[in-house]
């Protein structure tokens, strides 16, 4: 069955260093991925999108780049911050929005 | 700003207890989410509503109703609580569409069932 998934559960930088979370899913005929964060205790939250017809797509210190061939997409966030730390999600939709497990990101001073 | 409101942040119940979780959106939208939320599973889709009385069947609607009655307001239905249905539940709203793309989640709803 379809599929949304995350390469590795728990990521630890540096602040100030770049972080990236990779994001892997199955269905081909997906022509357009979300972002979420989700910070403790709260709701998941939009980053940034991108559909299909791109491959890279910038937003405020994050870029998100999509590689169909490979069925793959990662998020990079420039310049870590604490604030930074959260659960992370890349999402589906394919009649109704698919969800990743979540990579959790710790910012380290 | 668009607001999804969620009438408690945290709920315990006891096994066989009847439990109603309330979401309200107070932007319009016609598309409303309930997911569930475990360590490692992500979110997974309960029931959705793409309008006033209709509700369709996600990927875990086992043990589960919900009810829309008016526009801003979908409510889940624990009919009989148990312990597997400890979780943290998450409300969703978005504009009307075929297909839920940016989602405005509530702050969620943490349930034990004991």
């Amino acid at each position: 069955g379809e599929s949304v998934g995350l390469h590795l559960p728990t990521l630890s930088v540096q602040e100030g260093d770049n972080s990236i979370i990779n994001c892997a899913y199955s269905n081909s005929a997906s022509d357009y991925f979300i972002w979420y964060k989700q910070e403790s205790g709260k709701g998941p939250q939009f980053i940034i999108d991108i559909r299909s017809n791109m491959d890279k797509r910038q937003g405020q210190r994050v870029t998100v780049l999509l590689n169909k061939t490979v069925k793959h997409l990662s998020l990079q966030i420039a310049a870590t911050q604490p604030g930074d730390s959260a659960v992370y999600f890349c999402a589906c939709p394919h009649n109704k929005l698919i969800f990743g497990a979540g990579t959790r990101l710790a910012v380290h001073p | 700003d668009v607001k999804v409101t969620q009438s408690s942040r945290y709920l315990v119940k006891r096994t066989g207890e009847k439990v109603f979780l309330e979401c309200v959106q107070d932007m319009d939208h016609e598309n409303m989410f309930w997911y569930r939320q475990d360590p490692g599973l992500g979110l997974r889709l309960i029931y959705f509503s793409y309008d006033v009385k209709m509700k369709e069947k996600g990927d875990i609607p086992e043990g589960y109703s919900v009810s829309r009655e008016k526009k801003e307001r979908f409510s889940l239905i624990l009919e009989s609580a148990s312990t597997n249905q400890t979780s943290m539940y998450l409300c969703a709203s978005t504009y009307s569409g075929t297909v839920s793309y940016e989602q405005y989640f509530g702050p969620g709803t943490r349930l034990t069932v004991t």
